[in-house]
């Protein structure tokens, strides 16, 4: 098993570009999140979903979007990107919030 | 909405000395678990804690749950190198609304060898 695989590792992008972070796993997971991570703020939840067709916000949503068509991916849509989402994102899974989440290797994505 | 914070930010220690990091909740909680990120890497699961009072222990890891289930300690017994990293708790809020893990904003242990 591979896990939880994102792409890219790294990633670049000029201000009001768009771009998708790819999220997928292998574990057959229902519970997926996207979170953010930033120095000294820990892990911040973006948006997370409880099984295919149902996603819903987490703490810091605006920005961002996420759809859920199968089990296995997550994508998170940038929609204009902004230096203030420079960040490291990472993508976890899991068979429930009671249980171990599954993180992915992570996103580094700078915005000039 | 839930907060969880986590003290101290930074920890410098000597390898040998024990360290403990603290995780306190607004609200109370369901359930808390614990995660370690390695630099440069992700957060790797530790461990998890349900009941009100539970203790575990990994090997030289202790970790408690408190009676109120609104605080947890993560306490390592004479720190390695290898425990180099930073230590993160995550909050399940205790209410039917609860869907979101709430993490802290991590310990960052550093061992001087």
């Amino acid at each position: 098993n591979a896990g939880v695989t994102q792409t890219p590792k790294f990633q670049v992008l000029k201000t009001g570009q768009s771009m998708t972070l790819q999220c997928a796993q292998d574990m057959n997971h229902e519970y997926m999140s996207w979170y953010r991570q930033d120095p000294g703020m820990g892990l911040r939840l973006i948006h997370y979903s409880v099984g295919a067709g149902i996603t819903d916000q987490g703490e810091v949503p605006n920005g961002y979007n996420v759809s859920r068509s199968t089990t296995e991916d997550f994508p998170l849509r940038l929609l204009s990107a902004a230096p203030s989402q420079t960040s490291v994102y990472f993508c976890a899974s899991s068979t429930g919030l009671y249980n171990e989440q599954f993180f992915g290797p992570g996103t580094r994505l700078t915005v000039l | 909405g839930q907060q969880v914070m986590q003290i101290p930010q930074y920890q410098h220690v000597q390898e040998g000395e024990d360290f403990t990091t603290y995780c306190n909740s607004s609200t109370t909680l369901s359930n808390i678990q614990w995660y370690k990120q390695r630099p440069g890497g992700h957060p790797v699961f530790l461990i998890q804690l349900v009941k009100s009072g539970e203790v575990k222990k990994q090997k030289r890891l202790t970790f408690q749950f408190g009676e109120a289930k609104k605080n947890s300690s993560l306490h390592i017994t004479a720190t390695q190198t290898t425990d180099v990293g930073t230590y993160f708790c995550a909050g399940l809020e205790n209410n039917n609304a609860g869907n979101m893990l709430t993490f802290g904003g991590g310990t960052r242990l550093m061992v001087k060898p």
